[in-house]
């Protein structure tokens, strides 16, 4: 079946732009979660919902960051006023269940270059 | 808080070697542990996950992991490369049951496979 899909793969955008990055998830998947991956290291956690509810959000990096998933199925994370620390890629992952052990699914992500 | 490091950012082994990816983590009770893959420009792909029932755990494309609660180990293991694994290496952590959901990952092992 289809996997976790993003868009756009890949946004330049100038300092101070406004950019919003789209998350499809696998179908009937509860659990959405969004990372920042810097270059060279390892995917750091953004925020979580559970069907349309955001349960935590305390990797989001500042007040400029918004995510959002209104009818419990497609997310997208906007960024307000992009800053060049903002460039990287951005991972989705869903999961079936609720649970700590389930395994989550990625999307390819979105690479973000703010110039 | 959890943690996990994985020891090595880069380990190259000829083709047909054994492979080994050093991880340990840091929890207060034990967690769940994950291995992923990384292709260039592609998502995080599941190897294999450690959710507290055999100790030994077989992923996909021949690796395993063993859980070394004494040791707070989980380390990546394959009897014999092949050019196909190379790639980037991520180990993480979540849980346990009723606590964080989200992946904590470490910086990632670059393994490179010599022919």
């Amino acid at each position: 079946g289809a996997g976790v899909s993003q868009s756009p793969r890949y946004k330049v955008a100038k300092r101070g732009q406004d950019v919003a990055l789209r998350c499809d998830p696998i179908s009937g998947h509860v659990s959405l979660f969004w990372y920042q991956q810097a270059l060279g290291q390892g995917p750091e956690f953004l925020t979580y919902f559970q069907n349309e509810a955001q349960l935590d959000k305390s990797g989001l990096p500042s007040d400029r960051f918004f995510a959002e998933r209104p009818e419990g199925s497609v997310s997208t994370l906007k960024i307000q006023r992009t800053q060049q620390e903002d460039s990287a890629v951005y991972l989705c992952a869903s999961s079936l269940m609720t649970g700590s052990q389930e395994t989550q699914y990625f999307g390819p992500g979105t690479r973000l270059l703010v110039l | 808080a959890q943690s996990v490091t994985q020891l090595g950012s880069h380990v190259s082994v000829s083709e047909g070697a054994l492979v080994l990816l050093r991880c340990n983590y840091s929890s207060s009770v034990p967690p769940y542990l994950f291995w992923y893959v990384q292709y260039p420009n592609q998502g995080l792909q599941l190897l294999l996950k450690y959710t507290s029932a055999a100790t030994l755990v077989k992923g996909i494309n021949g690796f395993e992991a063993e859980f070394k609660k004494s040791e707070t180990s989980f380390h990546l293991t394959k009897p014999s490369a092949h050019m196909s694994d190379a790639a980037e290496y991520f180990c993480a952590v979540s849980g346990p049951s009723g606590s964080a959901r989200q992946l904590t990952f470490g910086s990632g092992t670059q393994l490179t496979v010599l022919p």
